[in-house]
């Protein structure tokens, strides 16, 4: 299947401070999303994006689907950034599983006041 | 409004007792989906719904069955689990798209289920 790998696994911020975080998968995609996972578990969806460049507010993401990656860049960040950020893809291809969404490990994000 | 809701936030129970998740959208998805998140890992599928039939079951054990009563519904009965079945349950929702491509899912807060 599908492997989806994110990097780094752990980072920690001062607040202020930008980051850029990375998500590698290894064939074709329909669909990428990135989310926001708070203390409580919610999955907060930050971007839709199977390819080109997005931005909302100090948070921005760009796919290059040919080159299999996609990039969520958060700048100025604060301690509510906080949390564990999944990038999550659907396999490619006609007849591709409906929805089935094949998330990374995670980046753990700490930001320190 | 894109939002999903489930209820219940908590739930504790037996191993023979039988329970149930509930997870509701008005969004107007047509697809709606189960998750299971264990402590410190990713989401993981567990069944997906397409037009209120069942199109996708990840080898989910029989004592998770899954019910999907109109549109707007996704329920998840519980019987007879295990200690290791607790886990932080995920439900999603999303339009669907015939053909290449899906669309954007919108996920619930979660019911964290523990079994003791």
């Amino acid at each position: 299947g599908i492997q989806v790998e994110q990097s780094p696994p752990d980072l920690i911020l001062q607040e202020g401070a930008n980051s850029t975080l990375r998500c590698n998968f290894s064939d074709s995609v329909n669909n990428l999303q990135w989310f926001h996972q708070n203390p409580w578990g919610q999955l907060i969806n930050l971007f839709y994006i199977p390819s080109g460049t997005k931005q909302n507010g100090r948070l921005s993401a760009t796919t290059v689907a040919t080159e299999r990656y996609s990039l969520l860049y958060i700048s100025s960040s604060q301690t509510t950034d906080s949390g564990v950020y999944f990038c999550a893809v659907v396999k490619g291809g006609y007849g591709g599983s409906q929805g089935n969404l094949i998330f990374g490990k995670g980046t753990k994000l700490s930001v320190k006041p | 409004d894109t939002e999903v809701t489930q209820t219940p936030k908590h739930l504790v129970m037996g191993m023979t007792n039988k329970k149930s998740l509930k997870c509701e959208q008005h969004m107007g998805h047509r697809a709606m989906y189960w998750y299971k998140q264990k402590a410190k890992k990713p989401p993981e599928l567990m069944f997906v719904y397409s037009y209120e039939k069942l199109s996708i079951n990840e080898s989910v054990p029989s004592r998770f069955s899954p019910e999907c009563p109109n549109s707007s519904l996704l329920n998840l009965h519980l019987h007879a689990l295990q200690p290791e079945d607790s886990a932080l349950y995920l439900c999603a929702s999303s339009q669907v798209r015939l053909g290449q491509g899906t669309y954007e899912q919108y996920f619930g807060p979660g019911t964290r289920l523990t079994v003791t």
